[in-house]
């Protein structure tokens, strides 16, 4: 039963270029979540999405950064034009549907962007 | 808007000590409260999570506490290991997302 996975595990980029970070949530489990933990920091909460759907975007950066779960594939974190500041680990959990343990969350290993 | 604390920052005991965590959170309404370990460069683990309508929950020589009238959660670490060694963060559950504390860094030395 595999876990959470996320790729690529560690991404570079030099300013300006597109990073795309992959998640595929736990079989069975219909909620994503991405969370960015910057160099020294807690992790914060970015984006909460369900299939095809937007649930919260309320911790995403207003310009640059995208997310979506499509009906098939993985869920994908956009971020355009990247800056060093965007330099983290960006991490992805799932969830199963609501109810039973409500909103319990298994995490990935995560990716490590690095902006030159 | 949830804040959590986690004290102390950095904690350094010897092999075989018990000792305890402590997680505080400013907003009650919680819908759970989990406890993660999170090794160098690596991804989290979870440990344990205990419902609003929970007190404890016990795993191994793991035991949280979760007191929300008071806003603050415990984890106790028995007769600990130099496998212990890691940051251990809480995160409290809001309807959508987890609320991260910062962490606490143990080291346990052999």
């Amino acid at each position: 039963n595999a876990g959470v996975m996320q790729n690529p595990r560690h991404l570079v980029r030099r300013r300006g270029q597109e990073a795309r970070l992959r998640c595929s949530p736990m079989k069975g489990h219909s909620h994503v979540y991405w969370y960015r933990q910057l160099p020294e920091e807690g992790l914060k909460f970015m984006v909460y999405l369900q299939k095809e759907n937007i649930i919260d975007e309320s911790g995403m950066p207003k310009e640059r950064f995208s997310a979506e779960f499509p009906k098939e594939g993985p869920s994908i974190l956009r971020i355009q034009q990247v800056v060093r500041g965007d330099s983290a680990a960006y991490f992805c959990a799932s969830s199963p549907p609501s109810g039973g343990t409500y909103n319990e969350q298994f995490f990935g290993p995560g990716t490590r962007l690095t902006v030159l | 808007k949830q804040e959590v604390t986690q004290i102390p920052a950095a904690l350094s005991v010897p092999e075989g000590e018990n000792l305890v965590l402590n997680c505080s959170f400013t907003d009650s309404a919680i819908y759970n409260l989990q406890w993660f370990r999170q090794d160098p460069g690596k991804g989290l683990t979870s440990l344990l999570l205990i419902q609003s309508s929970q007190r404890e929950q016990t795993s191994g020589r793991l035991n949280a506490s979760l007191d929300k009238s008071s806003g603050r959660s415990t984890l106790y670490i028995a007769a600990s290991q130099p496998g212990d060694s890691a940051t251990y963060l809480c995160a409290a559950s809001g309807a959508n997302n987890l609320f991260f504390g910062t962490g606490t860094r143990l080291t346990v030395i052999p």
